[in-house]
């Protein structure tokens, strides 16, 4: 039982494009969704969280929405660069439980 | 500044054979997890405690134990190693103030231990 779902597990962009990394999920008790970023022999670290009473939260290049009538988010990075390539994981949580439920991840890959 | 220390960060196991993966964190954290990464598939938790001398079970504990008896130390064991437990695994922290739980679980990681079992 799947609770967030990244369905797709990669994602190719040119330089300078915007990149849209969707996520799912199922359970309508999540209070908050967060976004990780992951290179290749390191662990994941932080990038963008969102609360459940948002739609929308920005920060620099990286803007997460929620749409939660859809249990839909999606993370959008202006303008793209080299440097995103990474794996993104999609995560959340309810309030009150420490437990992170995540996604599979999404392999983006920034062509030059 | 050194966060989340995961050591070591290779190993190679035989089947049946035992180890630990010892987890060291400088930021006073409460809260420290254990996970799992496999092709294809999110992190799963393995192990957590929320605070020094307490553990509790996660998504997948079944073939690992864990011990907490200093705050910043989190350890995790394989008694008696399967091929189905080839993976990369990684320690992580957070913090929580108070008793009052709340907010988004920002966690700290460490770089991982790629664990082969032959």
């Amino acid at each position: 039982d799947q609770q967030v779902k990244q369905n797709s597990p990669s994602l190719s962009v040119q330089e300078g494009r915007i990149s849209i990394l969707n996520c799912d999920y199922t359970n309508s008790m999540f209070d908050y969704f967060l976004w990780y970023k992951k290179y290749p022999a390191e662990g994941p670290t932080f990038l963008i969280s969102i609360s459940s009473i948002k739609d929308k939260n920005e920060d620099g290049r990286f803007t997460v929405f929620l749409n939660k009538s859809a249990k839909h988010l999606s993370l959008h990075i202006v303008p793209s660069q080299p440097g995103d390539s990474a794996v993104y994981f999609c995560a959340a949580n309810m309030d009150s439980n420490y437990q992170l439920i995540w996604g599979a991840g999404t392999k983006l890959i920034i062509k030059p | 500044n050194a966060g989340v220390t995961q050591t070591p960060k290779f190993r190679v196991l035989k089947t049946g054979q035992s180890m630990t993966l010892l987890c060291a964190q400088d930021m006073n954290h409460e809260y420290m997890y254990w996970y799992r990464q496999d092709p294809g598939m999110g992190l799963r938790l393995i192990h957590y405690s929320v605070g020094e001398g307490t553990t509790a079970k996660g998504e997948v504990p079944d073939g690992y134990n864990v011990s907490r008896l200093k705050k910043q130390n989190f350890l995790l064991g394989l008694e008696s190693a399967a091929p189905s437990q080839t993976s990369v695994y990684f320690c992580a922290s957070s913090y929580r103030a108070g008793r009052v739980i709340s907010g988004a679980n920002v966690l700290t990681f460490g770089a991982g231990s790629r664990l082969t079992v032959l």
